[in-house]
């Protein structure tokens, strides 16, 4: 099976940057994504990282270390609008996609 | 272009009754996923199609549960007999034949509230 654990809430003021951190145990792993899901919306997809490094998109970035099965979500300028949940989820198979329980992100003025 | 849709948004209806939920993928997306997501949670997987496909069924959570996608376009999820239980938000999501990044990359629907009472 899979377990993910990431921050359950991170709080933080418009400007700064934020990290967060999933670590994870799985039977098989192929890579691991990011979501971002706003209240009442559906999750929508940041990254996905199948091998080690940073993969930069504008001001989010992630990043992957296998032989740690760590990885982490970086928000940097944050703003207003950054104000979510984000789900780490691990690839274990061509198709699964196991979700963590998420970290709630509060932008504060 | 379009995304993922479901139908229909909102669902209540009475504990024993069948209901069967809609999902219309992105156009070209090979591949379909249904999840269950309960508050504050994240997305648990229940079912995964291949086109027409049904390749994992693992995450049903019983004989009651079902899904199909006859002609490996739209896909439907149907809960027979309904308990209290199966109240949730169902989401479909589908995802494009990329290499290397396959289902890490999932497209969501706005998903199905379904409340049983």
């Amino acid at each position: 099976g899979q377990s993910l654990e990431q921050p359950s809430e991170v709080t933080a003021v418009e400007g700064a940057i934020v990290q967060i951190n999933c670590t994870y145990q799985t039977s098989g792993f192929y890579g691991l994504s990011w979501y971002q899901q706003h209240d009442g919306g559906a999750p929508t997809f940041l990254s996905y990282n199948a091998l080690d490094g940073l993969e930069e998109t504008g001001r989010f970035s992630s990043f992957l270390s296998r032989s740690d099965s760590y990885g982490y979500l970086l928000l940097q300028e944050l703003q207003m609008k950054d104000s979510a949940s984000y789900f780490c989820a691990v690839k274990s198979g061509d198709y699964k996609l196991s979700f963590g329980a998420g970290t709630t992100v509060t932008v504060r003025a | 272009g379009a995304g993922v849709s479901q139908s229909p948004r909102y669902k209540v209806t009475k504990r024993g009754q069948d209901v069967a939920l809609r999902c219309d993928p992105i156009s070209g997306h090979v591949s379909l996923y249904w999840y269950r997501q309960a508050l504050g949670q994240g997305p648990e997987f229940l079912t995964y199609f291949n086109y027409e496909a049904q390749q994992d069924k693992s995450g049903l959570p019983n004989d009651r549960f079902s899904a199909e996608r006859p002609e490996g376009s739209i896909s439907t999820l149907t809960i027979q007999r309904t308990e209290q239980r199966d109240s949730a938000m169902y989401r479909c999501a589908s995802s494009p034949y990329r290499p290397g990044t396959g289902a890490g990359e999932q497209y969501f629907g706005p998903g199905t509230r379904l409340t049983v009472t």
